[in-house]
């Protein structure tokens, strides 16, 4: 089975450039979580989503960053404009909770889009 | 508030030895969950194992264990007969009950030598 899939892979922009991440969960799963993985950081959530609709965004640095579910198998994550701050890792993970209840879903990464900002 | 502190930033051992990685972890919550994750030269994180706050049972699978102990609030895990292939970053994490992010620790690198 695909595991989670993240493009791309690698992303060098110049400041001021709009960068648009993808992440599609896994098949079945219902919950997606985007965080931010830095050396200064570690890894902090940046938004989650529980069947597409956003719960959390208290992560999402400012405005300028902004996350879209528009259907189960697909998420984006935009920054517009970028700045060299926004150099990072960006994860995308997905979790699936079994009908009926119960609370004993994994969060399961994708590779990760390592982004440098100039 | 929940945290995890991972007080070990960095361990190198000689292959062969066993290892312990240390994990603390704050949470007001009853029930809640334990995660440790590997991030290998990569970069990517891999699951590696799942405990919930009412099974203290520790686990082992292969070369890897884990000791829950909720009177210490710590979720240890040790690798024995350590491998270089297991040299990577290792991630403790919390969560509560409910499809809810992820709390992680800083990381602990493990650096096996040959």
């Amino acid at each position: 089975d695909a595991g989670v899939i993240q493009s791309p892979r690698h992303e060098v922009t110049e400041m001021g450039q709009e960068v648009t991440l993808r992440c599609k969960p896994i098949s079945g799963h219902n919950s997606l979580f985007w965080y931010r993985q830095t050396m200064m950081r570690g890894l902090e959530l940046l938004i989650y989503f529980n069947n597409n609709v956003p719960i959390d965004d208290s992560g999402m640095p400012e405005d300028r960053f902004s996350a879209k579910m528009p259907n189960a198998s697909f998420s984006t994550l935009k920054i517009q404009p970028s700045e060299p701050r926004d150099s990072a890792v960006y994860f995308c993970a997905s979790s699936s909770r079994p009908y009926g209840g119960g609370n004993t879903d994994t969060q399961y990464f994708g590779p990760g889009t390592r982004l440098t900002v100039l | 508030a929940q945290k995890v502190t991972q007080a070990q930033t960095e361990i190198s051992v000689v292959e062969k030895e066993d290892v312990t990685l240390d994990c603390v972890y704050e949470t007001r919550d009853t029930t809640y969950y334990l995660f440790w994750y590997k991030q290998p030269p990569s970069g990517e994180l891999v699951f590696l194992i799942r405990r919930n706050s009412f099974d203290e049972q520790n686990e082992i699978s292969g070369r890897y264990s884990w000791n829950f102990q909720k009177s210490t609030s710590s979720f240890n895990f040790t690798i024995t007969a350590s491998q270089v292939v297991d040299s990577a970053v290792y991630f403790c994490a919390l969560r509560n009950s409910g499809n809810t992010p992820l709390v992680f620790g800083k990381g602990t690198r493990l650096s096996v030598i040959a």
